[in-house]
């Protein structure tokens, strides 16, 4: 199946700063993909849908101005979470259609750890 | 919207033993049922995926079945073995872009 990249894996940062989450296609391209957030012993839940070259579309309760997300080219989808604090703590997760925009690929997650 | 019920939320097996999370939907117009296995701190994984024109699906030890009629599918498991342990979660939609997800068993394969 197809192959999404993540990056970073794990990152820890102090409340107040902003922190950045790569999410890429290998040897595919993808117009549209996805965050998600999950907390522990919990399912995804999905934040909102990156649209490459176009505003992406967020979840009813998402903050835009938190979760900046940005989809400049066709293999490559990036997070920010501005000014993050202790409550932002979370993993993270992109997903992008692969297989001819058939089946689903999920990346391979960041856990956020705000101090 | 969709809506989708996955049981058990845990599930502990012996080596060998199979094992079964069914899982119901709500909206008849989905057509499409993934299954991810996510192991700790990992992204899911897709492992098997059926769409409604299809009753069954197997892929070597894992197989997956479709009741339309009823609105529910499920996940089996065949010969368990200790690296199957994870979480499964199940999901429906019409297609990918609009997969809602159950809230996930925790499968326990016991060596």
């Amino acid at each position: 199946g197809a192959v999404v990249s993540q990056h970073p894996s794990r990152v820890i940062c102090k409340s107040g700063t902003s922190v950045k989450i790569e999410c890429r296609s290998l040897d595919f391209q993808a117009t549209t993909m996805f965050w998600y957030r999950q907390f522990p012993k919990q399912s995804l839940m999905l934040m909102a849908t990156s649209n490459e070259g176009s505003k992406a579309t967020y979840e009813q309760g998402v903050e835009k101005d938190k979760f900046l997300i940005n989809h400049a080219s066709l293999t490559l989808s990036t997070l920010t979470v501005t000014s993050a604090h202790p409550e932002d703590s979370s993993f993270y997760i992109c997903s992008a259609p692969g297989d001819a925009n058939e089946k689903l690929f999920f990346g391979s997650g960041t856990q956020l750890s705000v101090l | 919207g969709e809506n989708v019920e996955q049981h058990p939320s845990t599930l502990s097996v012996q080596e060998g033993d199979s094992a079964v999370i069914k899982c119901t939907y709500s909206d008849s117009a989905s057509n499409y049922f993934p299954w991810y296995k996510q192991e700790l701190g990992k992204g899911p994984q897709l492992i098997i995926d059926i769409r409604s024109n299809v009753g069954e699906k197997k892929d070597q030890r894992i197989a997956v079945t479709l009741n339309k009629t009823a609105k529910h599918f499920s996940l089996h498991i065949t010969e368990t073995q200790p690296e199957d342990s994870a979480v499964y979660f199940c999901a429906a939609g019409r297609g990918y872009s609009t997969l809602t997800f159950g809230k996930g068993t925790m499968l326990l394969v016991s060596p």
